[in-house]
């Protein structure tokens, strides 16, 4: 998966638990995206980052917050989980000039 | 707003045929054009790319046409093979940070 690891695999959580999902590459490259997965509905951008410190909304941000205080790490936040947050989540990677998008192999989260 | 349409859902082929894979998109802004292949468990993996400058790109077995007056491409898997079962995605993006809009995905199953 590119340099890309994510942590944890999976994890079960209760409503109104809180987690953070780790996303770390070993590549050195400049943005960082976080999406999540859904049956029939492909993958929907939630926040991303364009370099260590910086951090913009997606498509579908509302419930998350983020941050990349280090460059090779970008950190997905929830705060009150909800059964709606029940999704594979994946993370990519970009180096800054070039499009291809490498994606890490995905947390998979159930919020009962 | 969906503004990727792909289909069809799912699609079965025998070995050796030709799958085709469509998608529509609504942005004219949108000047990038990847394809994904996802294995199960597995995080989605570039299969080949597009931009509107050109009609068409090959890449072995793999082949996007693009109709940019229709605002749609597609994926062509030439000598389909039953290691090519996967769960493929259309994405369109632009910009210097390269959003991705993904479409929802189509399921193939290439049968021996």
């Amino acid at each position: 998966n590119a340099g890309v690891t994510q942590t944890p695999k999976f994890r079960v959580l209760k409503t109104g638990q809180s987690m953070t999902l780790l996303c770390a590459q070993d590549m050195n490259h400049e943005y960082m995206y976080w999406y999540r997965q859904d049956p029939g509905m492909g993958l929907r951008l939630i926040h991303y980052s364009v370099g260590e410190g910086t951090t913009a909304k997606g498509e579908v941000p509302d419930g998350y917050n983020v941050s990349r205080l280090k460059k090779q790490n970008f950190l997905l936040g929830l705060e009150s989980a909800a059964p709606s947050q029940t999704s594979v989540y994946f993370c990519a990677i970009r180096r800054d000039g070039e499009e291809t998008q490498y994606f890490g192999p995905g947390t998979r989260l159930l919020v009962l | 707003q969906q503004q990727v349409k792909q289909s069809p859902q799912s699609l079965i082929v025998q070995k050796g045929g030709i799958p085709i894979i469509n998608c529509a998109y609504e942005n004219t802004a949108f000047d990038y054009f990847p394809w994904y292949q996802q294995f199960p468990g597995k995080g989605p993996a570039l299969l080949i790319a597009i931009r509107p400058d050109v009609s068409e790109k090959k890449e072995g077995r793999f082949t996007i046409s693009f109709n940019k007056s229709a605002k749609q491409f597609s994926l062509h898997i030439m000598d389909s093979q039953p290691g090519d079962s996967a769960t493929y995605f259309c994405a369109a993006g632009s910009g210097g940070y390269n959003k991705l809009i993904f479409g929802a995905g189509t399921r193939l199953a290439v049968h021996p």
